[in-house]
């Protein structure tokens, strides 16, 4: 059964604390995306990954780091830095098609609550 | 600057109308668009994909239309059901394995 998954769904952390998202995917896609969602603001590209041991920053990249190690997984973790952390973190990943027509398939979100 | 808006943030439509949902882009550059439905607490579904080679598709009920010199896609849902009810992102990328760009989406309210 393939697909994305992301654990936990709901995550709590204090103030101060570094927190990672997991992020796994059986599909063998080359590439791997983290999103994040706030209300009213559609979904913001934070890093993504084309290939293992490589990632880009996207437009919201400060207060955040990623590692990829494996081709199938691709962990977030949302450091102290970053100012607002609590929102819907969302992973995505994609077959990267050559000729670039590239769709990307959503993991199921992860709700972290910053107290 | 928004490289991909919808400008509707929401719709409402009767069951078994027609859901027009639209999207506009500034980026000449990209060539191939993408709708997503998304539901509270979950992660997008993919709905259906055009490349700018084409200015139309159609999946069942979901047609996606393109049009190219006036930079606007829109999505036509018919006939509009209650499960539809979703949050809509539209999104564009640039050949050549960019990311996707997103729209801040429109949410369908299908009453029934």
């Amino acid at each position: 059964d393939g697909g994305i998954t992301q654990s936990p769904k709901y995550l709590f952390r204090k103030e101060g604390q570094n927190v990672t998202l997991s992020c796994e995917q059986n599909l063998n896609h080359d590439a791997m995306y983290w999103y994040r969602q706030d209300p009213g603001q559609g979904l913001r590209l934070i890093y993504y990954s084309q290939i293992v041991n490589d990632f880009q920053k996207g437009d919201i990249a400060e207060g955040y780091s990623v590692s990829r190690e494996k081709k199938e997984s691709f962990p977030l973790t949302v450091t102290s830095a970053q100012k607002n952390p609590t929102a819907f973190y969302l992973c995505a990943s994609s077959i990267l098609a050559s000729g670039g027509a590239d769709t990307q398939y959503f993991g199921p979100g992860t709700r972290l609550t910053v107290l | 600057d928004q490289q991909v808006k919808q400008n509707s943030p929401s719709l409402s439509v009767q069951e078994g109308r027609i859901s027009i949902l639209n999207c506009d882009y500034t980026n000449s550059m990209f060539d191939y668009f993408l709708w997503y439905k998304k539901y509270p607490a979950e992660g997008p579904t993919f709905l259906i994909s055009i490349s700018s080679i084409k200015d139309k598709n159609e999946d069942g009920r979901f047609t996606v239309f393109l049009n190219k010199s006036a930079k606007h896609l829109s999505l036509h849902i018919v006939p509009s059901q209650p499960g539809d009810s979703a949050v809509y992102f539209c999104a564009a990328s640039e050949s050549g394995n960019t990311p996707l760009v997103f729209g801040k989406g429109t949410r369908l309210s299908v009453i029934a």
